[in-house]
């Protein structure tokens, strides 16, 4: 079955700072990987998707992906981070066809001034 | 489209009451999804639906039940509520194939005493 991690649990980030999410899966095959944002008291909000293609994908909020086979990683990244970025990050994969999508344990980004 | 509908926001259940969270989506959407969301957990999937009258365990079945009568509907029933449970649920939808985006409801936080 597959898995997700996300290794670090909270991480603190100062306004304009660069940031990185890490996200590791495990899967035979390549999956498909999502991130979600959760604002505090929020449901879950797409920010990009990777089935195929170009490894770096532009996603919304100015967030990207970068797919690495070689490493299992999909990690989300972002050049400048605004103080309305603080919330929860989560990362998800998924088999395909009618398979469940399944996340990882989510990243808290909390933006300091 | 309102998306995906969850009701009640919030609810407070005794131990050994039972419930039903609705949920309802209005985009046509086969897939549907319950998970739980507990401190440091991420989401955990209860049970998911592929289509009306199919539905299919997920991480976290105990002690929940659903159903698919409609495309619309899919409800998780709580049959015998146990603190354990105290936690803030999510339905979710999407179109079949797993490259979609899934889309979540906001939410329902369950507090059982």
């Amino acid at each position: 079955a597959q898995s997700v991690t996300q290794p670090d649990i909270h991480i603190t980030v100062s306004e304009g700072a660069s940031l990185e999410l890490r996200c590791n899966y495990s899967y035979g095959a390549t999956p498909y990987l999502f991130w979600y944002v959760q604002s505090p008291g929020q449901g879950l909000q797409l920010l990009l998707k990777y089935f195929s293609g170009d490894t770096l994908v532009q996603g919304i909020k100015g967030f990207e992906a970068e797919f690495k086979r070689s490493q299992s990683s999909f990690n989300l990244r972002k050049p400048s981070v605004h103080w309305s970025d603080a919330a929860e990050y989560f990362c998800a994969v998924s088999r395909g066809g009618n398979t469940p999508l399944v996340f990882g344990k989510g990243t808290r980004l909390s933006v300091i001034a | 489209n309102a998306g995906v509908t969850q009701t009640p926001k919030f609810q407070v259940l005794k131990t050994g009451q039972s419930m039903t969270l609705q949920c309802a989506q209005d985009m046509n959407h086969e897939y549907m999804s319950w998970y739980r969301q507990d401190p440091g957990m991420g989401l955990r999937l209860i049970h998911y639906s592929v289509g009306a009258g199919i539905t299919d365990q997920g991480e976290v079945p105990n002690g929940y039940n659903v159903s698919r009568s409609t495309t619309e509907d899919f409800p998780l029933r709580l049959l015998s509520a146990a603190p354990s449970q105290t936690s803030v649920y999510f339905c979710a939808s999407r179109r079949d194939l797993g490259w979609n985006e899934q889309f979540f409801g906001p939410g329902t936080r369950l507090t059982v005493l």
